[in-house]
C-alpha cells in the first residue's frame, strides 16, 4: 500500500521559531510537493521537488523553505513561524517514471498553530 | 494561467439523492489533465480520477460518474445514490502537460444526511 507520512498531525509553537516539518514517502516516487490548506482557499503550492536537492517554487513561498537531501524525504521548514502561517499542511509525492501528470499521493497533513 | 474554479462552496443533499458537483477550468494548454481528489473529515486527500484532455468518454465507477465536456472547459463528477460516508470536501484540480504541478479548486463541501 502506497504511503505518505508526515512527522507529526497536530504541532504547536511560538513566533519565531524554527519548524520542522517532514514527509516521508515509501513509493520511490520523484516528485515531492508541500501545500497548504486553508478554509476558503482550498490547496495552495508552496514548493516542490522533482529530484533530490532539487526545489521549486510554486504559487506561495514566501516564509518558506524546503530540504530533499534524499529522495524518500522532504522537508519543509518555516524559519521564523509567524502567526499568519497558522494552517493545515500537506505532503503529497507523484511518480515522473510513469508518464507525466500523475495522480498526488497525500500524507494525513500536519495542523500547525504558531502562537 | 491555469485556474480551476469550483462555484459551489456546500452542497447539502438526503441520502439516496443524487448530486452533481462542477468544475469549470481555464488553461492554454491543448494537453492537460483533469483529477478529482476526495477529503473525508479524516483529512487525507484521496485520488479519486485523472482524465486527460484527449479522452472526453465520460467514466463511471460504481455510484461514481464523472462528465467532461471540452466544449463547455467542465468536468463535473455525479454521486449516485448518496450514502453518508460519501460527505466529504471534493476538489477539482488540472494539470498542464508542461509541468507537474497540479492547481486545485477550492472545494465543494458536501454533506449527505441520512
Amino acid at each position: 500500500d502506497v504511503k505518505v507520512t508526515q512527522s507529526s498531525r497536530y504541532l504547536v509553537k511560538r513566533t519565531g521559531e524554527k519548524v520542522f516539518l517532514e514527509c516521508v514517502q515509501d513509493m520511490d516516487h520523484e516528485n515531492m510537493f508541500w501545500y497548504r490548506q486553508d478554509p476558503g482557499l482550498g490547496l495552495r503550492l508552496i514548493y516542490f521537488s522533482y529530484d533530490v536537492k532539487m526545489k521549486e517554487k510554486g504559487d506561495i513561498p514566501e516564509g518558506y523553505s524546503v530540504s530533499r537531501e534524499k529522495k524518500e524525504r522532504f522537508s519543509l521548514i518555516l524559519e521564523s513561524a509567524s502567526t499568519n502561517q497558522t494552517s493545515m499542511y500537506l505532503c503529497a509525492s507523484s511518480s515522473a517514471r510513469e508518464g507525466p501528470n500523475n495522480e498526488q499521493f497525500f500524507g494525513p497533513g500536519t495542523r500547525l498553530t504558531v502562537l | 494561467a491555469q485556474k480551476v474554479t469550483q462555484a459551489q462552496t456546500e452542497i447539502s443533499v438526503v441520502e439516496k439523492e443524487d448530486v452533481t458537483l462542477d468544475c469549470v477550468y481555464e488553461t492554454r494548454d491543448t494537453t492537460y489533465y483533469l483529477f478529482w481528489y476526495k477529503q473525508p473529515p479524516s483529512g487525507e486527500l484521496v485520488f479519486l480520477i485523472r482524465r486527460n484532455s484527449f479522452d472526453e468518454q465520460n467514466e463511471i465507477s460504481g455510484r461514481y460518474s464523472w462528465n467532461f465536456q471540452k466544449s463547455t472547459s467542465s468536468f463535473n463528477f455525479t454521486i449516485t445514490a448518496s450514502q453518508v460516508v460519501d460527505s466529504a470536501v471534493y476538489f477539482c484540480a488540472l494539470s498542464e502537460a508542461s509541468h507537474d504541478k497540479i492547481i486545485f479548486g477550492k472545494g465543494t463541501r458536501l454533506h449527505i444526511l441520512p
